[in-house]
């Protein structure tokens, strides 16, 4: 069955960089974009941006260019965000999507960050 | 940006009540290559990543109770939850996906009255 498994909790500095991992089990890891979506603590949901791991193409929401790099290595079936400059705005649950054309529709369990010095 | 408003932002409800939830996007959702309106909605429990309910505005997901029903069009979308479950208390979004970048509703707290 799909599963995206991420990486673990991540206690950082401010002003420091964090990268989270997404491995995916269970489908064809190139044929789909993976997304990466922001929860800040009791709010709504945040699209960050989108990977092809295929050809490693990317889109991103216009808020977050400069703050995320979205990566991938087609071996393993992982794709990675980098955060980036960390400020306490950027604590928050981080959760990537397997993408379809209808809707995303596996996500991972979630990487909660907390930037703390 | 396409800007979803979703209400009510809280409802408190007794098992075995029908509820309403709705979404309202700030630009047609429709497709017209597919001819299909790009909404979907998520079920969020406490702790848990958010699952996908409804795609298309309209198609449950494979597994979903048939007491989740997606309804509308262009617009103007609604989930409607017929005889609520002790386990449908829950936080729930719509999301657009017709345009990047994708946007989600404010969410719509279902809690027990």
């Amino acid at each position: 069955q799909v599963k995206l498994l991420q990486s673990g909790a991540a206690l950082v500095k401010p002003g420091a960089s964090v990268k989270m991992s997404c491995k995916a089990s269970g489908y064809t890891f190139t044929d789909y974009w993976v997304s990466w979506v922001k929860q800040s603590h009791g709010k709504s949901l945040e699209w960050i941006g989108e990977i092809y791991p295929n050809s490693g193409a990317t889109n991103f929401n216009e808020k977050f260019k400069g703050k995320a790099t979205l990566t991938v290595d087609k071996s393993t079936s992982t794709a990675y965000m980098e955060l980036s400059r960390l400020t306490s705005e950027d604590s928050a649950i981080y959760y990537c999507t397997r993408a379809t054309t209808v809707a995303p529709d596996y996500w991972g369990q979630g990487v909660m960050v907390t930037v703390s010095s | 940006d396409i800007v979803m408003t979703q209400s009510p932002s809280s409802l408190a409800v007794s098992a075995g009540e029908t509820v309403t939830i709705n979404c309202k996007s700030s630009q047609s959702l429709f497709g017209s290559v597919r001819q299909k309106n790009y909404l979907a909605w998520y079920q969020q429990k406490p702790g848990q990543s958010p699952k996908l309910l409804i795609y298309l505005a309209s198609t449950r997901e494979s597994g979903v109770p048939d007491r989740f029903i997606g309804s509308g069009s262009g617009t103007d979308f609604t989930l409607t939850i017929s005889s609520v479950q002790a386990e449908d208390l829950a936080n729930y979004y719509c999301q657009q996906y017709y345009d990047t970048p994708w946007t989600f509703g404010g969410g719509t707290k279902l809690e027990l009255k």
